[in-house]
């Protein structure tokens, strides 16, 4: 049992260049989330998902998009990839419910040059 | 203003003493309120989870809340090197879509053997 798992772990970037980062969970879960870890921000949620086809923004969307074709799977793009976006994204599931506790991945590590 | 306030620290105990740490936030709509716990490269994990006011023990780590204050608290009694991490409070509201979290920007504990 994976849980929550991140491709790729690491990756850098030159300025205007476009990515995808893959996250994908098995546990069934229908919702997904993006956050960005930033030192002494916190995570901040960039865009989630509530179900397959589905996707919403959060609270940091602008540059980012999101796609989530199929139930366990939920990608981040960066179209034309800028410094500010330097940054470790976490990707975590959950059920539904405010009890329910996310699972998240560990991490991608991006930097952007 | 950040809606969640968290002090970064660090803050260093010797073995077996308690650690505390908590949590200040603006909007009185939060009602849910977490703990999760985040090793050096890793994914943040929950800990604790405590719904509106009151007290909540699991082991040796207990979570108050006090909605009136706005003011969430964790302590570790007895700890122990291996509860090194950072802490990251998180809370959401009953209404917030897609059971959205707002955290704060994590404590760093290190417990000295």
């Amino acid at each position: 049992n994976a849980g929550v798992t991140q491709t790729p772990k690491f990756r850098v970037l030159k300025t205007g260049q476009s990515m995808t980062l893959l996250c994908a969970q098995d546990m069934n879960h229908e919702y997904m989330y993006w956050y960005r870890q930033d030192p002494g921000m916190g995570l901040r949620l960039i865009h989630y998902s509530v179900g397959e086809g589905t996707t919403a923004k959060g609270e940091v969307p602008d540059g980012y998009n999101v796609s989530r074709l199929k139930k366990q799977n939920f990608l981040l793009g960066l179209e034309s990839a800028a410094p500010s976006q330097t940054s470790v994204y976490f990707c975590a599931s959950s059920p539904p419910g405010h009890h329910s506790p996310l699972h998240f991945g560990n991490g991608t590590r991006l930097t952007v040059t | 203003q950040k809606e969640v306030e968290q002090d970064p620290g660090p803050l260093s105990v010797p073995e077996g003493a308690i650690v505390s740490l908590n949590c200040t936030y603006s909007n009185s709509a939060f009602q849910y309120f977490m703990w999760y716990r985040q090793y050096s490269r890793k994914g943040p994990e929950l800990l604790m989870y405590t719904y509106s006011s009151g007290n909540k023990e699991d082991g040796r780590f207990t979570a108050q809340v006090d909605k009136s204050s706005k003011y969430i608290s964790l302590f570790i009694r007895d700890s122990q090197p291996s509860d090194s991490a950072t802490y990251l409070c998180a809370m959401s509201a009953a209404w917030a879509a897609g059971n959205k979290l707002t955290f704060g920007g994590g404590t760093r504990v290190l417990v000295k053997p």
